[in-house]
């Protein structure tokens, strides 16, 4: 039973136009929510998080929205770079700054930006 | 600052053989985990360990096992290997004090079996 779901495998978007990147979440336990971006043969890398008690938290050109109610969040690229083509995943923590330590993430998007 | 690095960065083992990973966490970083990023899968939780004790462990059988030294490396161990059990394997570390959740992953090693 999969607790972070990212329904789209896939997403293709145009260069300068904006990437958005879904994830639900099945727990309400969750607290703290973070985006992974992963390039081929390497490890994913930390790129934006937000914690429960925000609805949206903005880093340059990325943007993370929250909807609690809906237990959804999203993350906005703008504007989208063909450097941006990556594997993104979604993870969540049951603990902000808690002790349970794991992340547990969806199954991932892969983005391609094209010229 | 050196990152969290694994080895052997490939692995290719048979059935029924064990296989020995290894990563050693940033500088400070106490908390090393262990996911598995299996084809079409995403990260799976393996393993965490913090301060040379397993704090967690994910939903997998106990062939998989690991330990944390005291220089808070730490090693994975898959004993009877499976043809599924081929994946890439990566080591996060965070420091345990302070952790907002966020972790920091080595580029993994790469599993295959035979």
């Amino acid at each position: 039973d999969q607790q972070v779901k990212q329904n789209s495998p896939s997403l293709s978007v145009q260069e300068g136009r904006i990437s958005i990147l879904n994830c639900d979440y099945t727990n309400s336990m969750f607290d703290y929510f973070l985006w992974y971006k992963k390039y081929p043969a390497e490890g994913p890398t930390f790129l934006i998080s937000i914690s429960s008690i925000k609805d949206k938290n903005e880093d340059g050109r990325f943007t993370v929205f929250l909807n609690k109610s809906a237990k959804h969040l999203s993350l906005h690229i703008v504007p989208s770079q063909p450097g941006d083509s990556a594997v993104y995943f979604c993870a969540a923590s049951p603990n902000y700054g808690g002790s349970q330590g794991n992340l547990i993430f969806g199954k991932g998007t892969k983005l391609s930006v094209k010229p | 600052e050196a990152g969290v690095t694994q080895s052997p960065t490939h692995l290719i083992k048979t059935r029924g053989q064990q296989a020995t990973l290894r990563c050693s966490p940033i500088s400070g970083h106490t908390s090393v985990y262990w996911y598995q990023q299996a084809l079409g899968l995403g990260l799976q939780f393996l393993l965490w360990y913090d301060e040379g004790e397993e704090r967690n462990r994910g939903n997998f059988p106990p062939r998989f096992s690991g330990r944390q030294f005291p220089n808070y490396s730490s090693e994975l161990n898959v004993n009877a290997l499976e043809l599924e059990d081929s994946a890439l394997y990566l080591c996060a570390s965070s420091p345990a004090l302070g952790n907002t959740g966020e972790l920091f992953f080595g580029e993994g090693s790469r599993l295959t079996v035979l």
